[in-house]
Parts: C-alpha cells; sequence; structure tokens
C-alpha cells in the first residue's frame, strides 16, 4: 500500500517568506502526486498535479511542486507568502495501476502566515 | 455549476445513536467516494462507488458504517451505532467516468462528533 509523508504538521512563515512543503512517498512505482488546499470551512481543492511530463509543476496561486523519483519527493513551494495562503496543506498519491482511483492521503500541514 | 454538497455540515450525537450524513456530487459524475480525516491524521479512503455499484469498500472500517447510492445519483453512509471513534470529518468527492487522474471534485465535509 501507499503512504505519503508529510514532515512538519505546523508551518508558519512570514507574508513574503518562500513557503516550502515537504512530501514524501513510499512507491517502488513513481504515482500520480497532488497537493490539494483546504481553506476554512471549505472542501479539499486540487492545487496541482504530477502525472508524467515535466518534473516541475505549476498550479494555482503561484505555487508549484517538483517531482524528484531519486527523492521520492514531491515537495510544494511558494516563492513569496501571501495573507490567503493561509489555509491547511494535503499531499496525496495516486496508483498509476488502480483503475479505481484511490488517494492515498498524507496527514496534512496546516500553514501559518504572519503579517 | 453545483459543486459536490455534503448534509449536515456538521452532527454532533452520542454514542450508540445513528447518523446518516449525505452527499451529491455533481451531476453526470459517475464516480463517488468516501474518505474519512480522524482528528490529526490522514484522510483515508473509505469506499468507491462507480454509478449505483460499489467498486471498492475495502477502507469501511467494519459493518456498522452502511453505504449506498441508490439511483446512482446521490449516496449516503450511516453510521450504527455511531462508538466515539467514528468522530471526525467525512469527506466525499465525484468525478467523471473517463477522466485523468487527480480530478477528483471534494464536498466541504461532514464534521461528526460522537460524545
Amino acid at each position: 500500500a501507499q503512504s505519503v509523508t508529510q514532515l512538519g504538521s505546523h508551518v508558519s512563515v512570514s507574508e513574503g517568506a518562500l513557503v516550502l512543503l515537504r512530501c514524501n512517498y513510499s512507491s517502488s512505482v513513481p504515482p500520480y502526486l497532488f497537493w490539494y488546499v483546504q481553506y476554512p470551512n471549505q472542501g479539499l481543492q486540487l492545487l496541482l498535479k504530477y502525472t508524467t511530463g515535466a518534473t516541475l509543476v505549476k498550479g494555482i496561486n503561484g505555487f508549484e511542486a517538483e517531482f524528484k523519483k531519486s527523492e521520492t519527493s514531491f515537495h510544494l513551494t511558494k516563492p513569496s507568502a501571501h495573507m490567503s495562503d493561509a489555509a491547511e496543506y494535503f499531499c496525496a498519491v495516486s496508483d498509476r495501476e488502480d483503475t479505481g482511483n484511490q488517494f492515498y492521503f498524507g496527514t496534512g500541514t496546516s500553514l501559518t502566515v504572519i503579517p | 455549476e453545483a459543486g459536490v454538497t455534503q448534509f449536515p455540515s456538521h452532527s454532533v450525537i452520542e454514542k450508540g445513536q445513528t447518523v446518516t450524513l449525505r452527499c451529491d456530487p455533481i451531476s453526470g459524475h459517475d464516480n463517488l467516494y468516501w474518505y474519512r480525516r480522524v482528528m490529526g491524521k490522514e484522510i483515508k479512503f473509505l469506499l468507491h462507488f462507480v454509478k449505483e455499484s460499489k467498486q471498492d469498500e475495502s477502507g469501511m472500517p467494519n459493518n456498522r458504517f452502511l453505504a449506498e447510492r441508490t439511483g446512482g445519483t446521490y449516496s449516503t453512509l450511516k453510521v450504527q451505532p455511531a462508538e466515539l471513534e467514528d468522530s471526525g470529518v467525512y469527506f466525499c468527492a465525484s468525478s467523471q467516468a473517463e477522466t485523468a487522474p487527480g480530478e477528483l471534485f471534494f464536498g466541504e465535509g461532514s464534521r461528526l462528533t460522537v460524545l
């Protein structure tokens, strides 16, 4: 079974500072990789995904993530944090061979942006 | 277009009582998923419907949980009788039949508190 590790359940950054949220997965075959965001009182929203092709993926709101096969990582970054980025972020993977599209999520990272 | 809607948004019940959660997927989405997040832990898969059929229910915790999707439209998840460990947020997600990986659309979740 797949597993996803998100280091740091809480991350605080100053407004304008770099955002780095870490995600590692355990799989011998690279899975599909996703980042979801949950703003307060809202559902999970897809930020970005990697399925194939270019390993640097750009998403909404200025976020991007890079798939590194050798490190089994898919860290999420944003050059300059904005107050509106405060939310909970979830890394998720899906097995390429699973036609049911079942997702495996990490435990989530709560991002606080300090003014 | 309406998104995935879930009802109720929050339910507080006593141990031993019954609760029914409802999910209305996006119209035309054949795939419907239930996930659960227990406080501080990862979001875990419960089950997957394709239209009215259960494609995968390997994540259902035990036989106190019953999911239905009559007519392949909305779905209900019943917990009977509820136990303390059932507390958490229950997410519903939907996707189209032939979809690229990751195109899951999530609802806002139903928070269940069992006292």
